[in-house]
């Protein structure tokens, strides 16, 4: 079946710093794929997506490209800052059974400092 | 106004007791999704219906049912609560139909069954 695979975290940087958090994943047919991040005390959201190969998502700095050669969509910001602490999840969605239903990693928890 | 709201916010409760989670949609979406979060589980899925007469099991759907009283209303219930069911419950909505759809997500519900 589907699967995403995350880094580990917690991800601990200082502010201004270069992120990347890893993501890979299998699927059985030609996934889109996202990034959601959760706020303390919130839901997730929808960070941003891409739906073919080499297609890249970007929103807030963020971005990732969809890489079907490594099957991964790596998340990297340039600069991050400390609002951006929170927790970040990988996902695909497949038409596993023609049912779309989603598959999430386990998250990626982020802490920056001042 | 939230876009997709639960109800209660927390929740402490006793073994063995009876349980029901409510969520409330403005967005007009078919598809409805109940979720728990375990810290390094990631989001693990309970149930999910595409339309008032469609209800489908999740991954971990023992000890939990459902009812779509509407379109826009989607109740997850736990008929005899148990301590391993202290969980972030979170329900979510998509615009069903195609791979590259996001899910839009409630607060969440901190339930604690002691």
């Amino acid at each position: 079946g589907d699967s995403v695979t995350q880094m580990e975290g917690p991800v601990t940087l200082s502010e201004e710093a270069f992120l990347t958090i890893n993501c890979t994943y299998t699927a059985t047919g030609y996934p889109s794929l996202f990034w959601y991040v959760q706020y303390p005390g919130e839901g997730l959201q929808l960070l941003l997506k891409a739906t073919k190969a080499d297609d890249k998502g970007s929103n807030k700095g963020f971005e990732a490209t969809y890489r079907k050669e490594t099957t991964s969509f790596h998340l990297e910001k340039g600069s991050v800052q400390v609002s951006d602490s929170a927790v970040y999840f990988c996902a695909l969605s497949d038409r596993s059974g023609g049912s779309y239903i989603p598959t999430f990693g386990r998250g990626t928890s982020l802490i920056v400092h001042p | 106004d939230a876009d997709v709201t639960q109800t209660p916010r927390n929740r402490i409760t006793k073994t063995g007791k009876r349980i029901m989670l409510e969520c409330s949609q403005t967005k007009g979406h078919d598809r409805m999704y109940w979720y728990r979060q375990d810290p390094g589980l990631g989001l693990r899925l309970i149930y999910y219906s595409f339309d008032v007469k469609d209800i489908n099991k999740g991954e971990i759907s023992d000890g939990y049912s459902v009812s779509r009283q509407a379109q826009a209303k989607f109740s997850l219930s736990l008929e005899s609560a148990i301590p391993n069911q202290t969980a972030l419950y979170f329900c979510a909505t998509s615009d069903g139909g195609g791979a590259s759809f996001e899910q839009f997500f409630g607060p969440g519900t901190r339930l604690t069954v002691l």
